[in-house]
């Protein structure tokens, strides 16, 4: 079946502009996962859903960043007024079982910000 | 060791050799840790996982090790083919008061086959 997919894989933005990251997780997968890889770097957690309840946002590194769910499929990750320092790698992945640990989390292919 | 920026770690190996990545993992709570492969452009790919249980996990041409003692992983690649040319993180399974299994990764080990 298809894995997770995002869109879109490139985006440039001016800092300043607000840029919409999607993401579409595997079909029937009920936890989703967004990450944020800086260069060079490993990826870090921003926020986490099961279904449409947004039950983690620890991760999100300031206001500007805002995640949302409705329907409990595809998510969104808004980024609001961008900085330089939002330049990243933007990672979505989707795993199946919530609450279960050992559940494996697929990941996308991402997408690149890269915010001039 | 530690990187700083793009200075990954690195690690060269002959095609044909073994290859063994490490990992040091920052929380004794953790009980789930997970190797994934990371190519150029693309998302973490899936490895290998192993329970804080076991000490030990086997699967097709890797293994991983744990020692809880000095919070220490390793991924051993046996044979290694020019397809296993990537970064290699691990990561571990935190948890958190929502029983969610957000993941915490290491810094990456960039692995080269020399063909």
């Amino acid at each position: 079946g298809a894995g997770v997919s995002q869109s879109p894989r490139y985006k440039v933005a001016k800092r300043g502009q607000d840029v919409a990251l999607r993401c579409d997780p595997i079909s029937g997968h009920v936890s989703l996962f967004w990450y944020q890889q800086a260069l060079g770097q490993g990826p870090e957690f921003l926020t986490y859903f099961q279904n449409e309840a947004q039950l983690d946002k620890s991760g999100l590194p300031s206001d500007r960043f805002f995640a949302e769910r409705p329907e409990g499929s595809v998510s969104t990750l808004k980024i609001q007024r961008t900085q330089q320092e939002d330049s990243a790698v933007y990672l979505c992945a989707s795993s199946h079982t919530p609450g279960l640990a050992t559940d494996t989390q697929y990941f996308g292919p991402g997408t690149r910000l890269t915010v001039l | 060791g530690e990187s700083v920026g793009l200075h990954l770690p690195t690690l060269s190996v002959q095609e044909g050799d073994n290859s063994i990545i490490n990992c040091a993992y920052s929380n004794s709570a953790s009980d789930y840790f997970i190797w994934y492969k990371q190519e150029s452009g693309k998302g973490p790919q899936f490895i290998i996982d192993i329970r804080s249980n076991m000490d030990k996990r086997q699967g097709q041409r890797v293994t991983v090790l744990l020692n809880k003692t000095v919070k220490h992983l390793s991924l051993q690649i046996a044979a290694t083919q020019p397809g296993d040319s990537a970064v290699y993180f691990c990561a571990e399974n935190i948890g958190s008061n929502f029983g969610n299994e957000k993941l915490t990764f290491g810094t990456g080990t960039r692995l080269t086959i020399i063909p």
